[in-house]
């Protein structure tokens, strides 16, 4: 019941935009995104807690498709402080109750 | 200044040998975690806690134990029966305990444990 990301690596120039996609094989009832920074524990971003919902943090915003059992990370005109990795977390069962699974991860690059 | 603490940062083991790592948070949130991360493979849940003396297996718990006496503190012990220990340990709290689901998580510095 892990969600899948994709990409699993990106690499821009400063000032570029990119996408990440987070999709589950179940429904999803909420999806959170956390930021690693190497060598760092990950911060959180953003929780969307409903179809439809869009949230942002700075220049970065995510929505949900609930009907798509998918939610997307936009990061838009980069900057270098955004490179690392990102991991989306959505709620799974896990012994008898509702915990969060994250993702695998996709690694940014950002290149000035 | 409110969050979590684990120690050590750096931990050298020899085979057979258990070793406890630590989580203490002050931000007085109900629930704690402890993540196991390896390259590629994201956040896995080894425990969880939702309530002080309780506490329940995640996705990877077998070689490991936990306790939960206080509810500030969340020790992990990697026992000698986890079959391949290495890897980075991220303990975390949320604010939920028993009720609704999971809020947003406070990550402490991590564990980097190395087993020789």
């Amino acid at each position: 019941q892990q969600p899948v990301q994709s990409p699993q690596a990106v690499i821009l120039r400063e000032g570029e935009d990119a996408v990440i996609n987070c999709s589950s094989s179940k429904a999803l009832y909420s999806v959170h995104w956390y930021r690693q920074k190497h060598g760092e524990a990950p911060v959180f971003l953003m929780i969307l807690l409903k179809g439809g919902e869009q949230m942002r943090h700075e220049k970065i915003s995510a929505s949900f498709n609930e009907k798509k059992q998918q939610s997307s990370l936009y990061l838009t005109a980069s900057q270098l402080s955004y490179s690392g990795t990102y991991f989306c977390g959505t709620e799974g069962v896990i012994g008898g109750a509702q915990k969060l699974v994250f993702g695998q991860g996709t690694r940014l690059t950002i290149n000035p | 200044d409110g969050g979590i603490t684990q120690s050590p940062k750096y931990l050298f083991r020899k085979e057979g040998q258990n070793v406890t790592l630590s989580c203490e948070q002050n931000l007085n949130h109900d629930a704690m975690y402890w993540y196991r991360q390896d390259p590629g493979q994201g956040l896995r849940l080894i425990y969880y806690s939702q309530i002080v003396n309780d506490f329940q297996k995640g996705d990877i718990a077998e070689g490991y134990s936990v306790s939960r006496e206080k509810k500030e503190s969340f020790p992990l012990t990697v026992t000698s029966a986890q079959k391949n220990p290495t890897a980075f340990y991220l303990c975390a709290s949320s604010i939920d305990g028993l009720a609704g689901d999971t809020g947003e998580l406070f990550f402490g510095e991590g564990s980097r444990l190395t087993v020789l």
